[in-house]
């Protein structure tokens, strides 16, 4: 079966640190890969999404990147961190055929101080 | 872009009420999901239904693709159905539009 991982669980960062947030899928291959953010609870927003490795799409400018070295690997990056980037981080996976259902990992919540 | 409303968005349920959530969306979609987010993050796949109805358990939900509404029912609701309940439409690659969810308080 697939199972989707994401770490840290919990990050608090100082205004203007970098940041890396990964995600992984494992027992699929070349699935489709999202990173969404949460804001105050409530709405998902897509950030990023990708068909395959070093192909990246952004749904809304900002302060923020995504790469995919690798088939199953998904990174989160910033170089310098904003308070606007405080939430809660989600990455999902789906197969890449179709109208596929999405799957999402535990998520980061990020707190910038 | 495609909007997606969700009401009622706020909804306070006695243990052992049955209630109803509807998901509204403005567009022709390939797909729809339901998802629970319980109390620590985790959001968790319901119901994958682009037409029809679909049942699990307690719950059901129902999609009229040409109406353009989903509803997800909750039957015989328990306290561990308390959290937030997300509707979210498929545009396109598969990318997800998400409504701002249906906030569910269940008391005993």
């Amino acid at each position: 079966s697939q199972t989707i991982h994401q770490w840290p669980a919990t990050l608090v960062q100082p205004v203007g640190s970098p940041l890396s947030l990964e995600c992984t899928v494992e027992g699929t291959s070349n699935p489709n890969l999202y990173w969404y953010r949460q804001a105050a609870g409530r709405g998902l927003q897509l950030l990023f999404y990708s068909v395959g490795i070093g192909q990246i799409s952004s749904e809304v400018p900002q302060n923020l990147s995504a790469s995919r070295p690798q088939d199953r690997q998904f990174i989160l990056s910033s170089k310098k961190l904003l308070l606007s980037d405080s939430g809660f981080y989600l990455c999902a996976w789906s197969r890449d055929s179709y109208n596929q259902p999405q799957h999402f990992g535990d998520g980061t919540r990020l707190s910038i101080l | 872009g495609i909007q997606v409303e969700q009401s009622p968005p706020d909804l306070i349920l006695q243990e052992g009420a049955n209630s109803t959530l509807r998901c509204n969306f403005s567009d022709s979609v390939n797909n729809l999901q339901w998802f629970h987010q319980n109390p620590w993050g985790q959001l968790i796949n319901l119901f994958y239904i682009p037409s029809g109805t679909k049942q699990n358990g307690r719950l059901s939900a129902t999609t009229v693709a040409t109406e353009r509404y989903s509803l997800l029912y909750i039957s015989s609701s328990q306290t561990t159905d308390s959290g937030v309940y997300f509707c979210a439409v498929n545009y396109g690659n598969n990318r997800l539009a998400f409504g701002k969810g249906n906030q569910v308080v269940v008391i005993p």
